[in-house]
């Protein structure tokens, strides 16, 4: 089964600035799919961006980017010009390709999380 | 608009009686999912469906139970074999080749 792990349970930032939030998985398996999602203090959880692993570039969406090291299993969550709108608790999620391929079991794995603070 | 509804947003329960709580999607997505998320425990799997009339145990299926008699509909029983049900659960669905999920946002259960 896959795990993924999320080493920073708590992470502060100023305003503005730029923090990166760690995940590593564990898997094996050569082709997957990887998630961040937010959770805010409503605990609506938001899809924040998605990687595939067979594609070597990174994706951006607007101030996120991740850094996604296929080799050491590696997915972090940067961000940048941060804003008081990002505080929130983060998930990195793992997700086999196997499931509509005939076998498997489906669903999403989480990490633990990292709430992140936003300092003005 | 389309998304996904649970109801009730906060539920309590008397310890030995079963709780039902309700998913329903309008985004015509095939599969459907239930979720359990404890404070410092990220969110852990209980069912899943992929079609209508299926589903399959996550990791933590003891002391609940599912249905999925109508693909827009995945109500979650919380038995009172659970012997913590005290938690936040999360309903989401998605579509076969889209490879996130649409969550819902969420039932607050607590027993007393």
């Amino acid at each position: 089964a896959q795990t993924v792990t999320q080493s920073q349970p708590e992470m502060s930032v100023q305003e503005a600035e730029t923090v990166t939030l760690s995940c590593t998985y564990d898997t094996s398996e050569s082709d997957y799919y990887l998630f961040w999602y937010k959770q805010p203090p409503s605990r609506q959880m938001i899809l924040v961006i998605r990687q595939e692993a067979y594609k070597q570039q990174n994706a951006t969406e607007n101030r996120f980017s991740v850094n996604f090291q296929k080799a050491a299993k590696s997915f972090s969550l940067k961000i940048s010009d941060s804003q008081l709108g990002d505080a929130a608790m983060y998930f990195c999620a793992y997700r086999s390709p196997s499931t509509y391929s005939g076998g498997g079991a489906d669903g999403l794995t989480f990490g633990k999380g990292t709430h992140l603070i936003i300092q003005p | 608009d389309g998304g996904i509804t649970q109801s009730p947003k906060y539920l309590f329960r008397k310890e030995g009686q079963n709780v039902t709580l309700s998913c329903e999607q309008n985004l015509n997505h095939d599969a459907m999912y239930w979720y359990r998320q404890d404070p410092g425990q990220g969110l852990r799997l209980i069912y899943y469906s992929q079609i209508v009339n299926d589903f399959q145990k996550g990791d933590i299926a003891e002391g609940y139970s599912v249905s999925r008699e109508k693909k827009e509909s995945f109500p979650l029983t919380v038995t009172s074999a659970q012997k913590n049900p005290t938690a936040f659960y999360l309903c989401a669905s998605s579509i076969r080749q889209f490879y996130g999920y649409t969550f819902g946002s969420g039932t607050r259960l607590t027993v007393v």
